[in-house]
């Protein structure tokens, strides 16, 4: 079956980097587009940006075009999102998902927490 | 961007319970409109894809409807899994925004 396996929660200082890993099994890697979504806690769902594993052409929305790069290695099935410039608000857990036909893969979720 | 709106914020009903939970969107996204459960603690769920079609597994007493910029999700009889908070999302145009949620508690 379809499983997104992501990196383990971070703790990062404000104006770090952080990376999040998504490592994906059970499909082919390059057939779908791989999609990052943020949560802050008791927050919405925000989605972040998608990535075409295949080419890797990206697009990300406004508000982290500056500050994020999503990137792959196909020979791992692995995606990574890197978010630079950290600031309290960027404290969330990061989501990696595939959305196929009909049904739609989460990873576990990453916590990050930005913090002084 | 296409802004999506979900009311209301809190529905506070009983197991057993139909449950009518609505998305609006700022224009059009066609039938690109899916609706997502999420669990505490747990990465969302997909529940209804192309407005009305259940995904893989999701049971029967889920239903959605709606088209252009007025949808509907329906759960005919509340089980306690279903209080949760509950995500549309449009699919029609990027970015693919979500709404803000409707928490869904028992009364």
């Amino acid at each position: 079956q379809v499983q997104l396996v992501q990196s383990g929660a971070e703790v990062k200082k404000p104006g770090a980097s952080v990376r999040v890993s998504c490592k994906t099994s059970g499909y082919t890697f390059t057939t779908y587009h791989l999609n990052w979504v943020r949560q802050a806690t008791g927050q919405g769902l925000e989605w972040m940006g998608w990535m075409n594993p295949k080419t890797g052409t990206t697009g990300y929305i406004q508000k982290f075009q500056d500050r994020v790069t999503m990137t792959r290695d196909t020979s791992t099935s692995t995606a990574y999102m890197d978010l630079s410039s950290l600031t309290l608000d960027d404290t969330a857990v990061y989501y990696c998902t595939v959305n196929r036909y009909g049904t739609s893969d989460w990873g576990q979720g990453t916590p990050v927490t930005v913090s002084s | 961007e296409i802004v999506l709106t979900q009311s209301p914020g809190t529905l506070s009903l009983s197991p057993g319970d139909r449950a009518t939970l609505s998305c609006r969107a700022s224009q059009s996204v066609g039938p690109y409109l899916v609706w997502y459960r999420q669990k505490l603690g747990q990465a969302p769920r997909l529940l209804m894809y192309e407005v009305s079609n259940r995904a893989t597994d999701v049971p029967a007493r889920f239903s959605g409807s709606g088209s252009g910029t007025d949808f509907t999700l329906t759960i005919s009889s509340l089980e306690p899994e279903d209080f949760a908070v509950y995500y549309c999302q449009q699919r029609n145009q990027w970015p693919y925004t979500f709404g803000p949620g409707t928490k869904l508690e028992i009364k």
